[in-house]
């Protein structure tokens, strides 16, 4: 049962453009979201992350929504740029029954974006 | 590297060997996290810790044993290397803030 779903594999945008990553999930426990990129051969490094708490956080060209009703979030970037190419990972954390989660985190499958100049 | 460090960084392993991923962190946080990478999928939790002594399962602990008698090591153990083994492994440790996790460079194990 996969709990976090990333159903886009690949996408691809020109520079300048903006870049819509979509990610769903199943579990109502999740109160954490977190976005990753991930450069080939490198571990995945931390983007951006949002509250269950709120719709929206911002950071430069990096924006997470947060629609807690259709258990989905997006990431959007604005403007693409060739440097965004990578594999994005959506990722969710859960309060567990002691009200700590210990900070495990459960994963999409990530999604290849990649920005043609 | 983000304070992370995993070694070996590629692996060749026959089935049946034995083998310890090794992951040191230089923060001194008390959570650390073993995570696999199968191609074409996202990150899954193997084992983690929450202090030195202190370990538990993930979501595919089966084949694979942890131990934290300090800090900053918390080293992973193939006991009996299967074929469905192969994948790349991520350390992280975590940063103190927002539920984020610093990851390391990975170990790419490939079993045969």
């Amino acid at each position: 049962d996969q709990q976090v779903k990333q159903n886009s594999p690949s996408l691809s945008v020109q520079e300048g453009r903006i870049s819509i990553l979509n990610c769903d999930y199943t579990n109502s426990m999740f109160d954490y979201f977190l976005w990753y990129k991930k450069y080939p051969a490198e571990g995945p490094t931390f983007l951006i992350s949002i509250s269950s708490i709120k719709d929206k956080n911002e950071d430069g060209r990096f924006t997470v929504f947060l629609n807690k009703s259709a258990k989905h979030l997006s990431l959007h970037i604005v403007p693409s740029q060739p440097g965004d190419s990578a594999v994005y990972f959506c990722a969710a954390s859960a309060r567990g029954l002691r009200g700590t989660s210990y900070g495990k985190l459960t994963f999409g499958q990530g999604t290849i974006l990649t920005v043609h100049p | 590297n983000a304070g992370v460090t995993q070694t070996p960084k590629f692996r060749i392993l026959k089935i049946g060997q034995s083998m310890t991923l090794q992951c040191t962190q230089d923060m001194n946080h008390n959570y650390m996290y073993w995570y696999r990478q199968d191609p074409g999928m996202g990150l899954k939790l193997i084992y983690y810790s929450v202090g030195a002594g202190i370990t538990d399962k993930g979501e595919v602990p089966n084949g694979y044993n942890v131990s934290r008698s300090t800090t900053e090591d918390f080293p992973l153990r193939l006991e009996l290397a299967a074929p469905s083994q192969t994948s790349v492994y991520f350390c992280a440790r975590f940063s103190g803030r927002d539920h984020e996790q610093y990851f390391g460079p990975g170990t790419r194990l490939t079993v045969t």
